[in-house]
């Protein structure tokens, strides 16, 4: 149980295009999802909490009008990366926990290469 | 603020020999903490955790990692690496009212014949 799986796992995109990166809870619901970005060789940091049914808390820093988070039910959470840059190319995983639990539990991340 | 500090950036050590990984964590109240491990181009897998309970706590692989609240400390530990053990392992503490992750910058292991 508790497998979250995300969408693509590789997509290579035109500078300029937009994105979009799914994210979902297959066997349990999440009403709140996690995203991170992860630059080569360097760790996970949080962009943002998704909540299902209202509006993405975004981390210090994140853009939310280039990084738009959607999570308009209970199993799933996209992350749209709009007029994508060559700096934007990085590593994307997204996670949820169970109700009430401190575990999260991992997308299998998406590689982003914007040329 | 919750923060995760893994001090080493990289670490060798010789194939069959010992491991061990440093983590110390800042956080109020009593963490959940987490190990983690990614291969290159790879997504994370966890190794381990700790809720409560025995401070040793063990996972998989042969890992395991001791909680000592005195030094805000939860070493990964391997009493004999193997070659494919080569991967970056991240400590993670998670917040239980949030429920975010926050992560350690992590530290890359290499391992030698």
């Amino acid at each position: 149980g508790a497998v979250v799986s995300q969408h693509p796992s590789r997509v290579i995109c035109k500078s300029g295009t937009s994105v979009k990166i799914e994210c979902r809870s297959l066997d349990f619901q999440a009403t709140t999802m996690f995203w991170y970005r992860q630059f080569p060789k360097q760790s996970l940091m949080l962009m943002a909490t998704s909540n299902e049914g209202s509006k993405a808390t975004y981390e210090q820093g994140v853009e939310k009008d280039k990084f738009l988070i959607n999570h308009a039910s209970l199993t799933l959470s996209t992350l749209t990366v709009t007029s994508a840059h060559p700096e934007d190319s990085s590593f994307y995983i997204c996670s949820a926990n169970l109700a009430g639990g401190a575990e999260a539990f991992f997308g299998q991340g998406t590689r982003l290469t914007v040329v | 603020a919750q923060s995760v500090t893994q001090p080493d950036i990289h670490i060798t050590v010789s194939e069959g020999a010992s491991l061990e990984l440093r983590c110390n964590y800042s956080y109020g109240a009593t963490p959940y903490l987490f190990w983690y491990v990614q291969s290159p181009g790879q997504g994370l897998q966890l190794l381990l955790k700790y809720f409560s309970g025995d401070t040793l706590v063990q996972g998989i692989k042969g890992f395991e990692a001791e909680f000592k609240r005195s030094q805000s400390s939860f070493n990964l530990r391997k009493p004999s690496v193997h070659w494919s053990d080569a991967a970056e392992y991240f400590c993670a503490v998670g917040d239980p009212g949030g429920f975010k992750t926050i992560f350690g910058a992590g530290t890359r292991l290499f391992v030698k014949a």
